[in-house]
């Protein structure tokens, strides 16, 4: 168990509001990250962090910004959630950088846009 | 060209037998990484067994083994004495470079249904 949590675990929300998602960690893990899961496409990641106010952009990240303001904690906001975002997202870390560098997934938050 | 191939969709296997997951990659680095994860119904994305590539002998985790094939660029996963628990989604992924920030990039994942 890596300690990772997300919050909340599952959200309705409509066409055109805001949306943030939480990834909350308890080990003091440097690197974060945020995928999200379709199907058909697997895992795809959005924006990751490697330390705290230092975030960069994954493959999939136009619509999506996030900050990390705190070890624990990395947030992504959909800025204005639109039916293409629905989807399951998942916090990640990663707990070394040499080694394996496994990464290790929070429980998901199941996303619909209206 | 894709990176994480996973050609097979889905896949029935008897309880107690073996199953083989095939997973094919594509990169240019000398150092990279290869996973196999495993998601069950209930949704957790668990992490089974990890292959560097510079690793000589194929890993090996419990009843998980990764039969890496780097001339063919492949890392396959290999199940023995299959349960019923195994029914899942089984995702191949592989990481690239060394140090600092590592992109990892998944297939799209393998269905498997194991029979009683």
């Amino acid at each position: 168990d890596a300690g990772i949590t997300q919050s909340p675990r599952h959200k309705v929300t409509e066409t055109g509001t805001p949306v943030t998602l939480r990834c909350h960690q308890t080990e003091n893990h440097r690197y974060m990250y945020w995928y999200r899961q379709d199907p058909g496409h697997g895992l795809r990641l959005i924006h990751y962090s490697y330390g705290v106010k230092d975030t960069d952009k994954g493959e999939v990240s136009d619509g999506y910004s996030v900050s990390r303001s705190k070890t624990e904690d990395f947030l992504l906001t959909l800025e204005s959630a639109t039916s293409s975002q629905t989807s399951v997202y998942f916090c990640a870390i990663s707990q070394t950088t040499s080694g394996a560098n496994e990464q290790y997934f929070g429980p998901g938050t199941r996303l619909t846009v209206t | 060209a894709q990176k994480i191939t996973q050609t097979q969709p889905g896949m029935f296997v008897q309880e107690k037998e073996a199953v083989t997951l095939d997973c094919t990659y594509d990169t240019s680095d000398q150092s990279y990484g290869l996973f196999w994860y495993k998601q069950p119904s209930s949704g957790e994305m668990i992490f089974l067994i990890y292959q560097g590539s510079y690793d000589e002998q194929n890993a090996t985790e419990g009843r998980y083994s990764l039969n890496f094939q780097k001339a063919r660029k492949s890392a396959n996963l290999v199940i023995s004495a299959s349960q019923l628990g195994d029914s899942a989604m089984y995702f191949c992924a592989m990481r690239e470079g060394a140090g600092g920030y590592q992109k990892v990039t998944f297939g799209t994942g393998t269905k498997l249904q194991v029979i009683p």
